[in-house]
């Protein structure tokens, strides 16, 4: 079975730049969510999707992230403009159903560096 | 508070020793949920195992074992007879139960260092 597929693997980009990570969800999971993954922070959640609608997004750091789920098998999460202090690990999950009992599956991740 | 705690911020051990991961988590509700993850050095995250918070049973897989005691509201993790392949940052996560599912709340992780 694949497992969740994220995209690029990785990235480096100057500051100011925008920079668009994507992933894939394994199929028929009804959840997907976003973390950064830093030294000082470890794991953050960013944001997380229900049946693609956006469920809380109070993770997000300020207005320059954004993150859309237009269907069941796509996802993105925007930086405009990148800052140096973006720089990261970014996992996408998902989950198949709204049980706590279930475990998140992780993609690979995009180690992103903003130079 | 729904904090996981991960005190061990890194341990290193010699190869063949047991060790093991502490996980003190916080919580009000009755029913949560608990997990292990590991992260290899190549960096991805690893579903290790999941635990109910009515069953306090230890589990046994292999080399791996789990001690959940809920009156400590403890989850720790043992290796036995470690291995140089172990050697990752290991995360304790707890679930809150909600009406939309499914949030997560991960400890800061222990690093595992196993020496040959």
């Amino acid at each position: 079975d694949a497992g969740v597929i994220q995209s690029p693997r990785h990235e480096v980009t100057e500051m100011g730049q925008e920079v668009t990570l994507r992933c894939k969800p394994i199929s028929g999971h009804d959840y997907l969510f976003w973390y950064r993954q830093t030294m000082m922070r470890g794991l953050e959640l960013l944001i997380y999707f229900n049946n693609n609608v956006p469920i809380d997004d109070s993770g997000m750091p300020e207005d320059r992230f954004s993150a859309k789920m237009p269907n069941a098998s796509f996802s993105t999460l925007k930086i405009q403009p990148s800052e140096p202090r973006d720089s990261a690990v970014y996992f996408c999950a998902s989950s198949p159903d709204r049980g706590s009992n279930q475990p998140q599956h992780f993609g690979d991740g995009t180690r992103l560096s903003i130079l | 508070a729904q904090k996981v705690t991960q005190a061990q911020t890194e341990i290193s051990v010699v190869e063949k020793e047991d060790v093991t991961l502490d996980c003190v988590y916080e919580t009000r509700d009755t029913t949560y949920y608990l997990f292990w993850y590991k992260q290899p050095p190549s960096g991805e995250l690893v579903f290790l195992i999941r635990r109910n918070s009515f069953d306090e049973q230890n589990e046994i897989s292999g080399r791996y074992s789990w001690n959940f005691q809920k009156s400590t509201s403890s989850f720790n993790f043992t290796i036995t007879a470690s291995q140089v392949v172990d050697s990752a940052v290991y995360f304790c996560a707890r679930t809150s139960p909600s009406n939309t599912g499914n949030q997560f709340y991960f400890g800061t992780g222990t690093s595992l260092t196993v020496i040959p």
